[in-house]
């Protein structure tokens, strides 16, 4: 299996533009969770899908960010518009069942910077 | 709330010698409790968890964690480190209660030198 696949791995924009992340999670994983990882706050959890309805989003920072998951083999975050303090790593996980045992897998992550 | 804590931020240790890194953990019900690393520049890599049974877990590349519920902690072990193990250790904790969401601690570097 090629594991959880996150693209860009790497992106640099500017203030004000909007960014899309997208995630592909394993095949058959039916939970899905999108993650941000600073120096400040460690890991955070955004929002997480669970047979690609999202089931919570109370960790999204605020309107500007959106989370979509239209199947079970894509997911997308948006961020518009974009704010330097965007910047961070964002993580995409997915995991199979919904028990609280299950283990998450993690995507490599994309590396945003929002000068 | 379910809160994880991991009460050092770096651990030193030389090649050849045993290695631990601390965990403790507070949460209302019986607690799932995890461990990954992360590389530079990757993502997350499952290590092991405990979710009932033995205290004693083991998991990936000789690494072991050791379930104390009287002193709510989980401590990650590996009996010889490697260089190779250098890296950035979580560890997680999830509440029945609170469903699918974890709760990662701050991370602890571990440094293990030739």
């Amino acid at each position: 299996d090629a594991g959880v696949i996150q693209s860009p791995r790497h992106e640099v924009t500017e203030m004000g533009q909007e960014v899309t992340l997208r995630c592909k999670p394993i095949s058959g994983h039916n939970s899905l969770f999108w993650y941000r990882q600073t120096m400040m706050r460690g890991l955070e959890l955004l929002i997480y899908f669970n047979n690609n309805v999202p089931i919570d989003d109370s960790g999204m920072p605020e309107d500007r960010f959106s989370a979509k998951m239209p199947n079970a083999s894509f997911s997308t975050l948006k961020i518009q518009p974009s704010e330097p303090r965007d910047s961070a790593v964002y993580f995409c996980a997915s995991s199979f069942g919904t028990g609280a045992g299950e283990t998450q897998y993690f995507g490599p992550g994309t590396r945003l910077l929002v000068l | 709330a379910q809160s994880v804590a991991q009460p050092e931020d770096q651990v030193n240790v030389a090649e050849g010698n045993p290695l631990t890194v601390k965990c403790t953990y507070s949460v209302s019900g019986n607690p799932y409790l995890f461990w990954y690393v992360q590389y530079p520049n990757r993502g997350l890599q499952f290590l092991l968890k405990y979710i009932t049974g033995d205290n004693l877990v083991k998991g990936s590349y000789g690494f072991e964690a050791e379930f104390n519920k009287s002193q709510t902690s989980f401590h990650l072990k590996k009996p010889s480190a490697l260089v190779s193990d250098s890296a950035l250790y979580f560890c997680a904790v999830r509440d029945i209660y609170y469903g699918q969401n974890f709760v990662f601690g701050p991370g602890t570097r571990l440094s293990v030198l030739p």
